[in-house]
């Protein structure tokens, strides 16, 4: 079985402030693990994934993440936000067949 | 680039009648997926199906089926709709048979049984 534990379910942060937003997953076997982000009104798009190799991986607009094993975490991070980056974010873990499983998400807004 | 689509934006009906979502993706991709979406719940899995024909129970499968007869296309199906199915439903599609693979999503559809 696995799981996915989003802790922050808001996040409020002013513009150009740095953010974390804080994942936590369970398994049994070896995992993928993704951050996936959900503009208003649209649906989920794919914001960067880790399957093995660097610890840190990066996105294009600035986001990054670490997996870190012995803590069983995979943190988002930015330096600084933009409006633009209100959004509601999700941690997802793939370990067993085609199963993708969701955290509970998380809604980050950017204060002008 | 990939596009799911699913037919309606918005859907009301009344309890006990029998729905049919449809989700459509124009990619040739193996992999089908069927999510609800519910505030501070998430994102929870259904069904997926990772071939023409072939299903699998996600985590919440009661009270939902699917059908897949064509590779493009996968419908979740309530056959007797109930209040607590009022949800956002979301379909999601990805290439092939390695778990490390990115879904599509299509923009949802908001269900409302009265």
């Amino acid at each position: 079985a696995q799981s996915v534990t989003q802790l922050d379910s808001q996040v409020p942060v002013f513009e150009e402030a740095p953010v974390e937003l804080r994942c936590n997953y369970s398994s049994s076997v070896s995992v993928y693990l993704f951050w996936y982000v959900q503009y208003p009104n649209q649906g989920l798009q794919l914001l960067l994934k880790y399957l093995s190799g660097s610890t840190l991986v990066e996105s294009i607009n600035g986001f990054e993440a670490e997996f870190n094993k012995s803590q069983t975490s995979f943190h988002l991070r930015k330096p600084s936000v933009h409006i633009s980056d209100t959004a509601e974010y999700f941690c997802a873990v793939s370990g067993g067949y085609q199963k993708v499983t969701f955290g509970t998400g998380t809604k980050l807004q950017v204060i002008p | 680039d990939v596009k799911v689509t699913q037919s309606s934006r918005y859907l009301v009906k009344r309890t006990g009648e029998k729905v049919f979502l449809e989700c459509v993706q124009d990619m040739d991709h193996e992999n089908m997926f069927w999510y609800r979406q519910d505030p501070g719940l998430g994102l929870r899995l259904i069904y997926f199906s990772y071939d023409v024909k072939m299903k699998e129970k996600g985590d919440i499968p009661e009270g939902y089926s699917v059908s897949r007869e064509k590779k493009e296309r996968f419908s979740l199906i309530l056959e007797s709709a109930s209040t607590n199915q009022t949800s956002m439903y979301l379909c999601a599609s990805s290439l092939g048979k390695s778990t490390n693979e990115k879904l599509f999503f299509g923009s949802g559809t908001q269900l409302s049984v009265l």
